[in-house]
């Protein structure tokens, strides 16, 4: 069964540093998702694309966070500047439409800031 | 109101019991609906979409009344592979997901 990949699984970084996440969605999903979660808590959407485009993000993605899609297969999170609040297991996520369908999720980056 | 509510649980239950999970949304524009499984520190695994009519997946059965605003999970003859925390999902807007924060069920010998 396709699945979705994500690397590293475990980043620890400085506070400030920058930190890229990389995932790999399903080959033939058109959108793609970020989700956040703190230990003990839910799981909150960070932000949503489809067509080389953010189409909607949540009040925890600010301006030091942005996402790319570089080339045809992988999709990115970037934090600028680390804070000690960004700790957190990050989901990357990807469907093959959008609403109806059910997302599928990457087994996760534990990112840790020191 | 919280968007989407769920009893946190833990629900203690012996294998071959039937365990019921309940959850509220309060956005009743909403249109999909799921749960999810997450084993711990493991990503949320798709369950199962639930539909206006109600369906049903082996031992698992979802409900849907969207007058109440009520969404439930059935689980009929517990395994002790099925201890995990269920997440009821709700999608918002166009495409996001807005997930309750689970309810953790034990099965037990």
């Amino acid at each position: 069964e396709p699945e979705v990949t994500q690397t590293p699984s475990h980043q620890v970084t400085q506070m400030g540093q920058e930190v890229i996440l990389r995932c790999v969605p399903i080959s033939n999903h058109l959108y793609f998702y970020w989700y956040r979660q703190i230990l003990g808590q839910k799981v909150e959407f960070l932000v949503s694309f489809y067509n080389n485009e953010i189409s909607e993000k949540s009040e925890i993605f600010d301006d030091q966070f942005s996402v790319e899609r570089p080339d045809g297969s992988n999709f990115t999170l970037k934090i600028r500047s680390t804070k000690l609040e960004d700790s957190a297991m990050y989901f990357c996520a990807s469907s093959d439409s959008a609403s109806a369908q059910p997302q599928h999720f990457g087994d996760g980056t534990r990112l840790s800031i020191l | 109101r919280k968007e989407v509510e769920q009893d946190p649980g833990p629900f203690n239950v012996p294998e071959g019991a039937t365990v019921a999970f309940n959850c509220t949304y309060s956005n009743s524009a909403s249109q999909s609906f799921f749960w999810y499984r997450q084993d711990c520190r493991k990503e949320p695994k798709l369950l199962m979409s639930v539909y206006s009519s109600g369906n049903e997946d082996g031992r698992f059965t979802a409900q849907l009344n969207r007058a109440s605003q009520y969404i439930s999970l059935l689980i009929r003859d517990s395994k002790l592979s099925d201890s995990a925390t269920y997440l009821c999902v709700v999608s918002g807007g166009y495409n996001k997901l807005i997930f309750g924060a689970g309810t953790r069920l034990a099965v037990h010998p």
